[in-house]
């Protein structure tokens, strides 16, 4: 079975204080490893796909990279605007192909 | 706005009832998913459907059942309501089978 974990649960940064979130996954084959932005009492928003180790993607920011084993987000410099809980998920490359989600990581950043 | 529409945004309802909570998917997108969301367990799949099929079971009850119509628009049928089926139910759509999920804005259901 398709497992996403994610640390921490909660984290709180000073704004322009950088820091990184972790996705640890177990999946029989990966077809894709996604990272999405939840604001509360909203729907997922899309950032990343990532399809194979040693893989980064940036996008203001937000940089996602990817191992074997775990992706990480790194959050350079940020600011209250990013506050939201960022998602992990994973989709099999074989069977279903639906995403598995992890919990998420609820990011507050103060001014 | 995402493109893909969640009709009702919020619902209250009574324990033993029964709800339907409908998604219209992007503009040519085929694959619909349907999602739960409660706080004590996060995102869970629910069940897929591709041009009208099913194509994927997660963690569905058999109090729930869903279908997607010719013209791609789902429904997810929720019956004989329970305290625990609170939570948020989120609609996503792809293009293809595999391809970037899309959500919607969620209906809220609360049951008393």
């Amino acid at each position: 079975e398709d497992q996403v974990t994610q640390s921490p649960e909660a984290l709180r940064l000073q704004e322009g204080e950088s820091s990184s979130l972790n996705c640890s996954y177990t999946v029989s084959g990966l077809r894709g490893l996604f990272w999405y932005r939840q604001d509360p009492g909203k729907g997922p928003e899309f950032l990343f796909t990532l399809y194979s180790a040693g893989e980064e993607k940036e996008k203001e920011r937000l940089k996602a990279t990817l191992t074997k084993k775990e992706s990480f987000l790194h959050i350079t410099a940020p600011k209250p605007e990013d506050s939201a809980t960022y998602l992990c998920a994973v989709q099999a490359d074989t069977g279903r192909r639906a995403l598995t989600f992890g919990s998420g990581t609820r990011l507050q950043v103060q001014p | 706005d995402s493109g893909v529409t969640q009709t009702p945004k919020h619902l209250i309802t009574a324990t033993g009832q029964r709800v339907t909570l409908r998604c219209s998917p992007r503009s040519g997108d085929l694959s619909v998913y349907w999602y739960q969301q409660s706080l004590d367990q996060g995102l869970q799949f629910l069940i897929q459907y591709y041009n009208g099929e099913e194509r994927a079971k997660g963690n569905i009850l058999e109090r729930f059942s869903a279908q997607q119509f010719p013209d791609l628009h789902s429904e997810l049928n929720l019956s004989s309501l329970e305290l625990g089926d609170s939570a948020l139910y989120f609609c996503a759509s792809s293009a293809g089978v595999a391809n970037v999920l899309t959500f919607g804005a969620g209906s809220r259901l609360t049951v008393l």
